[in-house]
């Protein structure tokens, strides 16, 4: 069965400051890892994704994430937040090629003070 | 269109009255899911469509619980004899194989 954890419910971070957030997951072959942001009133938008190659993933809006693979991790950091940023993110794991039966973890909300 | 579009964007009702929530994926999109969307959790999956038919089904609740894609582009789900447990957004998502998942701003149901 796959999962994903994100020990994270809620971050507040300055605006300007760097910011990391968490995403285990547990997955019984290689995972094909998402991360999706989701601002009040929105769809759920793809940030980046992660299928093979370099572990370093570069997505839209300066975010980027890492795939661990000896850590089942696939943290997201962004260097410097704006206040735009503030919305709630979610990290997925999904058996990859053309099935997008994806598992969500419960999402981490990021607040952006002034 | 543009983007997924779900209809109704807000659906309340009452326990036990039957409801369908529409969505129109993006034009030329072959694959087609539902998930659902508790308050405080992530989107939890309910359906799968590749063309016409149900290629997994498996996140259905109970039975309940129904979509159909009749004619490969927009797809009703359907919910029989609600329940105060199915409040929740429902939302629907496409993907035309490159690699990512493009969802609607979901329907919010509030089952009174």
């Amino acid at each position: 069965a796959q999962s994903v954890t994100q020990p994270d419910i809620h971050i507040t971070v300055s605006e300007g400051a760097s910011l990391e957030l968490r995403c285990n997951y547990s997955y019984g072959a290689t995972p094909y890892l998402f991360w999706y942001v989701q601002s009040p009133g929105q769809g759920l938008q793809l940030l980046l994704k992660y299928f093979s190659g370099d572990t370093l993933v570069q997505g839209i809006k300066g975010f980027e994430a890492e795939f661990k693979r000896s850590q089942s991790s696939f943290n997201l950091r962004k260097p410097s937040v704006h206040w735009s940023d503030a919305a709630e993110y979610f990290c997925a794991v999904g058996p990859g090629g053309n099935d997008y039966k994806l598992s969500f973890g419960a999402g981490t909300t990021v607040t952006v003070r002034a | 269109g543009a983007g997924v579009s779900q209809t109704p964007s807000n659906k309340v009702t009452e326990k036990g009255k039957y409801v369908e929530l529409r969505c129109d994926p993006i034009s030329g999109h072959t694959a087609l899911y539902w998930y659902r969307q508790s308050l405080g959790q992530g989107p939890e999956f309910l359906i799968y469509f590749q063309g016409t038919g149900a290629a997994d089904d498996s996140g259905l609740p109970n039975d309940r619980f129904f979509a159909v894609r009749p004619e490969g582009s927009v797809s009703t789900l359907k919910i029989q004899r609600t329940e105060r447990g199915d409040s929740a957004v429902y939302l629907c998502a496409s993907s035309g194989g490159a690699g990512e998942l493009f969802f609607g701003e979901g329907s919010r149901l509030t089952v009174l």
